[in-house]
């Protein structure tokens, strides 16, 4: 049973450029959660969606931040216009339900770095 | 604004004693904790939970211990094996909020 897998693991892009990143949750999981971890600093959590839904985006930047699960493939958390200080690791996780208590999974997560 | 917090960045413990990490949180309506552990360069692994409605969860080396009136939970290793050095965090979400709200991690260095 594959766990959440992430792509690309490391991501370099320069100032302005776009980065996309990938997520696929577990087999039988609906529920993905993005987090993003600055060096020295716990996990702080941007978005949630079910397929086709964004369910809470409380933690995600008003601007050049968009994410998405569609109907088939994975989820995409898009930054446009990339800064250095958008250099971090970031982290998806999938659950299998929601209501009452779930754990999240975690996928070994993507580093981008701005140059 | 830190709403769960870990107030001790490092903690250093001998092979076979008893780890203990500390975490402490500001939102009454959390109701749900995790601990994770995480090793460099790769994502964090879950470990154990508790729901609000106990005050203890055991599985296997691990316990967790949840105090609401002093919103206060750790988590006890025991016996400390070399493989459980990594920095361990905790987690916390609140019912209708799926959001983790992570501490800022612990890291725990077993000496052999």
């Amino acid at each position: 049973n594959a766990g959440v897998m992430q792509n690309p693991r490391h991501l370099v892009r320069r100032r302005g450029q776009e980065a996309r990143l990938r997520c696929s949750p577990m087999k039988g999981h609906s529920h993905v959660y993005w987090y993003r971890q600055l060096p020295e600093e716990g996990l702080k959590f941007m978005v949630y969606l079910q397929k086709e839904n964004i369910i809470d985006e409380s933690g995600m930047p008003k601007e050049r931040f968009s994410a998405e699960f569609p109907k088939e493939g994975p989820s995409i958390l898009r930054i446009q216009q990339v800064v250095r200080g958008d250099s971090a690791a970031y982290f998806c996780a999938s659950s299998p339900g929601a209501g009452g208590y779930y754990e999240q999974y975690f996928g070994p997560g993507t580093r981008l770095t701005v140059t | 604004d830190q709403q769960v917090k870990q107030n001790s960045p490092s903690l250093s413990v001998q092979e076979g004693r008893i780890s203990i990490l500390n975490c402490d949180y500001t939102n009454s309506m959390f109701d749900y904790f995790l601990w994770y552990k995480k090793y460099p360069a790769e994502g964090p692994t879950f470990l154990i939970s508790i729901s609000s409605i106990k005050d203890k969860n055991e599985d296997g080396r691990f316990t967790v211990f949840l105090n609401k009136s002093a919103k206060h939970l750790s988590l006890h290793i025991v016996p400390s094996q070399p493989g459980d050095s990594a920095v361990y965090f905790c987690a916390a979400s609140a019912e209708g909020a799926q959001k983790l709200v992570f501490g800022q991690g612990t890291r725990l260095t077993i000496n052999p």
